[in-house]
């Protein structure tokens, strides 16, 4: 399977602690991607990361990418109520645009 | 950020009957729409990829006769759900590159559409 999977599957802290989510997939990729989900919504892009890069910033958010274990990491700094989410990753298939997803992680940030 | 429209978000349904789902990209063409169905809990499960002008790409194991997929213009795709049953309820989403080429690799999706079948 090309599908990521995210661990863990639950994840509950408390406002201004860090969040770290953790990715793992099986096959060669070209880019992997984090999105982040309200319940009962679609999913939002946060990063791409490609596979010649080891680490990108934005915001709050820092990803990092080691190819060679095939696993990728998503920290969220001072994590605040609002990002209370399920969080993905997701790599990319042959196709421009076909994405695979894993199951996510629930983040629960409490205030 | 390109926007992409997805409607109706609920719908509610008898067994048997067929649900019409649209996804609109509002301000951008987008030649390649992407079907994804998730379960609760579970990750988003890629349907099927929809051309424009052409016929749509299945994944394996994705009734193309259960479900319909129409990309008549390069802003509007819609899947159609026919002679749907209880276990067709899930929530079904759409996206879209924004580049219609491709060349953006981030994916926008519309808010999804929670389907129940009675």
């Amino acid at each position: 399977s090309q599908q990521g999977e995210e661990d863990p599957q639950a994840l509950s802290i408390q406002e201004g602690e860090n969040a770290t989510m953790n990715c793992s997939y099986k096959t060669s990729i070209n880019n992997l991607q984090w999105y982040r989900q309200n319940s009962g919504r679609g999913l939002v892009h946060l990063i791409l990361i490609r596979s010649n890069e080891r680490e990108k910033h934005s915001g709050r958010l820092r990803v990092t990418l080691d190819t060679s274990k095939k696993s990728s990491s998503l920290l969220i700094t001072a994590s605040r109520a609002a990002d209370t989410a399920s969080y993905f990753c997701a790599t990319r298939g042959s196709t421009l645009g076909r994405l695979y997803f894993g199951r996510g992680t629930q983040l629960t940030v409490w205030p | 950020g390109a926007v992409v429209s997805q409607h109706p978000s609920r719908v509610i349904c008898k067994s048997g009957t067929s649900v019409k789902i649209e996804c609109r990209s509002l301000d951008f063409q987008a030649t390649t729409m992407f079907w994804y169905r998730q379960f609760p809990k579970k990750s988003l499960m890629l349907m099927a990829t929809s051309n424009e002008g052409s016929k749509a790409t299945y994944e394996q194991g994705v009734e193309k006769d259960k479900f319909l997929i129409n990309h008549a213009s390069l802003t509007l795709s819609t899947l159609t759900v026919t002679s749907a049953h209880p276990e067709d309820s899930s929530f079904y989403i759409c996206s879209a590159n924004s580049d219609g080429r491709g060349a953006n690799e981030k994916l926008f999706f519309g808010s999804g559409t929670q389907l129940s079948v009675l």
